[in-house]
């Protein structure tokens, strides 16, 4: 089956301590995405990446990292930077047409819910 | 940067009754739009999108969503709401993508939760 699969599905962190959150699709889409969703608060853009080798910050890029080196992940790194990283981050990723713009609908994975103890 | 207004956090309906989330856009250009739904822990998934084809949408689990151009508008509605309909809905824009960019990016609203109540 195709799809998006994050793992694990719940981590825990202590202060001070970098994860790393895994991010693995085999849809075969170019982009993917990086969001962080808190209560009340929707989806905020973390990052995301259009092409191999390729990734641009979002909106709330600083204390995340993140790595393309293969089409079908995307892993993002929670260093010690963020402040408060306790959320649930959602991966995302969706086609790009050739020669049209990536406006398509992203299709999203499970979800990793991160606790910092 | 475009941005999306779900007006009303927490909707709440009894079974059966009609569905109505709201949802609001400003977007300089003609947007793409749509509308997931998410269950508790769990990632979203697409209900409906609207790319400028007819105005109004429908999708899937018996939802459907009419643009309003002049009102900047993308409401979800369905007739009669059955209990598994109780998650989380979220409206989504996409603008047309940066200079130098092939990616539009999605801005979601701050969600509104549906209760259902049997």
């Amino acid at each position: 089956d195709g799809g998006i699969t994050q793992s694990p599905k719940y981590l825990f962190r202590k202060e001070g301590q970098n994860v790393t959150l895994s991010c693995e699709q085999n849809l075969n889409h170019d982009a993917m995405y990086w969001y962080r969703q808190d209560p009340g608060q929707g989806l905020r853009l973390i990052y995301y990446s259009q092409i191999v080798n390729d990734f641009q910050k979002g909106d709330i890029a600083e204390g995340y990292s993140v790595s393309r080196e293969k089409k079908e992940s995307f892993p993002l790194t929670v260093t010690s930077a963020q402040k408060n990283p306790t959320a649930f981050y959602l991966c995302a990723s969706s086609w790009r047409t050739s020669g049209d713009p990536i406006r398509d609908e992203q299709f999203f994975g499970p979800g990793t819910r991160l606790t910092v103890l | 940067a475009q941005s999306v207004t779900q007006l009303g956090s927490h909707v709440s309906v009894s079974e059966g009754a009609l569905v109505l989330l709201r949802c609001n856009y400003s977007s300089s250009v003609p947007p793409y739009l749509f509308w997931y739904v998410q269950y508790p822990n769990q990632g979203l998934q697409l209900l409906l999108k609207y790319t400028s084809a007819a105005t109004l949408v429908k999708g899937i689990n018996g939802f459907e969503a009419e643009f309003k151009k002049s009102e900047t508008s993308f409401h979800l509605t369905k007739p009669s709401a059955h209990m598994s309909d109780a998650a989380e809905y979220f409206c989504a824009v996409s603008d047309l993508p940066d200079r130098g960019s092939t990616l539009g990016r999605l801005y979601f609203g701050r969600g509104t939760q549906l209760t259902v109540w049997p």
